[in-house]
């Protein structure tokens, strides 16, 4: 079985530009994550959502973030404009239930 | 209040010992459930092992157990018979109602495991 997918693996991009996160949950699963990791502030949940409706998006950090589930199989987390204290680790994550299974996450840097 | 205190920073273990993470929580919901997943160098996170508040027994996983102590407020991670590949970072996490059931970790143990 294919776990959760994340692309890109990595990104670099330049502060201004708009970077666009993409995710696959496992099939089944009914709940979706998103977070990011920096050594500074550890692991923070940016959104998650339940059968694709968005519950609760209290960490994402400020109005230039925002995601959307469009559908069971496809997840975007947009950062527009980016900055540098932007570049984290972002993952994302399913669960059926209980256990939260994670990407692989892209690595982004914004310049 | 931290809801999820690691209070070692690093561990060492010989090879083929066994080990214990330290965890422990702070929440006024009687269900809840913990979680410890696995952070390799790799970077990837791994899921470890699951318990859950009112579960009567400690949950185990191959060589993973969780010596849940829930008048104590802990959920510690055993690891029994290190391996060279345990060493990573290791992150505790809960998940309550009373934070919209959402996942809330720790700030991590390394675990370095010497042959």
């Amino acid at each position: 079985d294919a776990g959760v997918i994340q692309s890109p693996r990595h990104e670099v991009t330049e502060m201004g530009q708009e970077v666009t996160l993409r995710c696959k949950p496992i099939s089944g699963h009914n709940s979706l994550f998103w977070y990011r990791q920096t050594m500074m502030r550890g692991l923070e949940l940016l959104i998650y959502f339940n059968n694709n409706v968005p519950i609760d998006d209290s960490g994402m950090p400020e109005d230039r973030f925002s995601a959307k589930m469009p559908n069971a199989s496809f997840s975007t987390l947009k950062i527009q404009p980016s900055e540098p204290r932007d570049s984290a680790v972002y993952f994302c994550a399913s669960s059926p239930g209980n256990e939260q299974f994670f990407g692989p996450g892209t690595r982004l840097t914004v310049l | 209040a931290q809801k999820i205190t690691q209070t070692q920073p690093g561990m060492f273990v010989q090879e083929k010992e066994a080990v214990t993470l330290d965890c422990t929580y702070d929440t006024s919901d009687p269900s809840y459930g913990l979680f410890w997943y696995k952070q390799p160098s790799s970077g990837e996170m791994i899921f470890l092992i699951y318990q859950g508040s009112y579960d009567q027994q400690n949950a185990t996983e191959g060589r993973y157990s969780l010596n849940f102590q829930k008048a104590r407020k802990s959920a510690n991670l055993v690891i029994s018979a290190s391996q060279l590949g345990d060493s990573a970072m290791y992150f505790c996490a809960m998940r309550d109602w009373e934070y919209g059931n959402k996942l809330v970790f720790g700030t991590g143990t390394i675990l370095r495991v010497k042959s």
